[in-house]
């Protein structure tokens, strides 16, 4: 089993429509989760973290996090064109500052 | 612009030769992180330092590879006697402690090995 898995995709979304990415992590240890929008050639860019059980919005995107199911997701709601990208999934090792990371789920927003 | 930055942004060499990566953190990040990413996969760490001292190192990386960050400022990744395999992106990261550890990414150095 990896440490953090992702659904490699494409995931193919309506514009306008909402986008749920979803990730599993195996360390209960992890105290740390962020989403990362990867564009083609470029490198990660942050757009969330998430700390606590629950969901954390900013903006059109929602992460949402359930320690006890060792899942964190992230909503992209109005979704557009330019959120097609690749989004990766980071989680902290043993509450350390290493991230292990998923290999992303290849989104596309279709107009 | 006060981002990460990192240089040379794209290198080619022949198997064998040696290569150095230079990155610059943000300025007040006591956190520096370098990467590697392969096609389709995620970054694969592969090690970390904590102002100038390198605090963890992937057993994924090779004697060939080495870091540093002297003066807890800029870093360095050399690449002795490169191989086809090192053919990547290298990735630098840097953050701020303590508390979170959002990280911030640099735009990379593609290297090709041929």
């Amino acid at each position: 089993q990896k440490e953090v898995e992702q659904n490699s995709g494409p995931l193919s979304v309506p514009e306008g429509a909402i986008a749920s990415l979803n990730c599993t992590y195996s360390d209960r240890g992890s105290q740390s989760f962020f989403w990362y929008r990867q564009y083609s050639g470029k490198s990660p860019e942050l757009i969330m973290f998430i700390y606590s059980n629950g969901d954390k919005e900013d903006g059109r995107f929602t992460a949402q996090l359930n320690k006890a199911s060792q899942y964190v997701s992230l909503l992209i709601r109005d979704s557009q064109p330019s959120d097609s990208a690749t989004y990766l999934c980071a989680v902290n090792k043993d509450s350390n500052y290493q991230l292990i990371w998923g290999a992303g789920t290849k989104l596309i927003i279709k107009p | 612009d006060t981002g990460v930055s990192q240089d040379p942004r794209h290198k080619i060499t022949k198997r064998g030769q040696n290569v150095t990566f230079r990155c610059d953190p943000i300025s007040e990040h006591n956190r520096l992180y370098w990467y590697r990413q392969t096609l389709g996969q995620g970054p694969e760490f592969l090690t970390y330092f904590q102002n100038e001292a390198q605090l963890e190192k992937s057993r994924l990386l090779s004697d060939r590879f080495s870091a540093e960050r002297p003066k807890g400022s800029f870093s360095t990744l050399e690449i002795q006697r490169t191989e086809q395999g090192d053919s990547a992106m290298y990735l630098c990261a840097s953050s701020y402690g303590p508390g979170g550890d959002e990280q911030f990414f640099g735009p990379g150095t593609r290297l090709t090995v041929l």
